[in-house]
């Protein structure tokens, strides 16, 4: 089992560029979530979704999209990078809701 | 409102002594559940224990235990006989029964380095 697969794992943008972060799991999980991580600011939800064509916001959805076409993919898109986005984003997963997640290996993103 | 609180924004040991960290959370949900996940230096988070609401009882696992207390919200993290292997970035997070939408909310993070 691959688990969940980020790519890529580090990426270099301009400011204005956009571009997707994909996300894929392969445990047939309904819940899927994207965080982002700040220093000492811990993880905080940007996006999730309970199912395929389910998604909803969470703390922090402002420049970032998201979709879920099926259960395993879980892409996120930025839609006009900025530097304020940069970050190290994890796509996660789990079979139900508190059961706790699994974690993706991150991907670094670096806004010029 | 939920929220997770890591006090502890960094701690610094020698091997083998023992170091607790610190977790205290808010929630009106009367079920929900806590975790400890751990970031190493390479970067991944490893999960390593969820707890429900429910279940009071402490927990050990070889060198880690678990002091869970609903009367202080409080969910802290005890490592004994610390080693260099430890050293990593840990975060302890909730999740609410009633969103079961797979939401983690997480504490700030306490960075633990451990001294050879």
């Amino acid at each position: 089992n691959a688990g969940v697969t980020q790519t890529p794992k580090f990426q270099v943008l301009k400011t204005g560029q956009s571009m997707t972060l994909q996300c894929a799991q392969d445990m047939n999980h309904e819940y899927m979530s994207w965080y982002r991580q700040d220093p000492g600011m811990g993880l905080r939800l940007i996006h999730y979704s309970v199912g395929a064509g389910i998604t909803d916001q969470g703390e922090v959805p402002n420049g970032y999209n998201v979709s879920r076409s099926t259960t395993e993919d879980f892409p996120l898109r930025l839609l006009s990078a900025a530097p304020s986005q940069t970050s190290v984003y994890f796509c996660a997963s789990s079979y139900w809701g508190s059961e706790g997640a699994f974690f993706g290996q991150g991907t670094r993103l670096t806004v010029v | 409102a939920q929220k997770v609180t890591q006090a502890q924004t960094e701690i610094s040991v020698v091997e083998k002594e023992d170091v607790t960290l610190d977790c205290v959370y808010e929630t009106r949900d009367t079920t929900y559940y806590l975790f400890w996940y751990k970031q190493p230096p390479s970067g991944e988070l490893v999960f390593l224990i969820r707890r429900n609401s429910f279940d009071e009882q402490n927990e050990i696992s070889g060198r880690y235990s678990w002091n869970f207390q609903k009367s202080t919200s409080s969910f802290n993290f005890t490592i004994t006989a610390s080693q260099v292997v430890d050293s990593a970035v840990y975060f302890c997070a909730l999740s609410e029964a009633s969103s079961n939408t797979g939401k983690l909310i997480f504490g700030q993070g306490t960075t633990l380095q451990v001294k050879p």
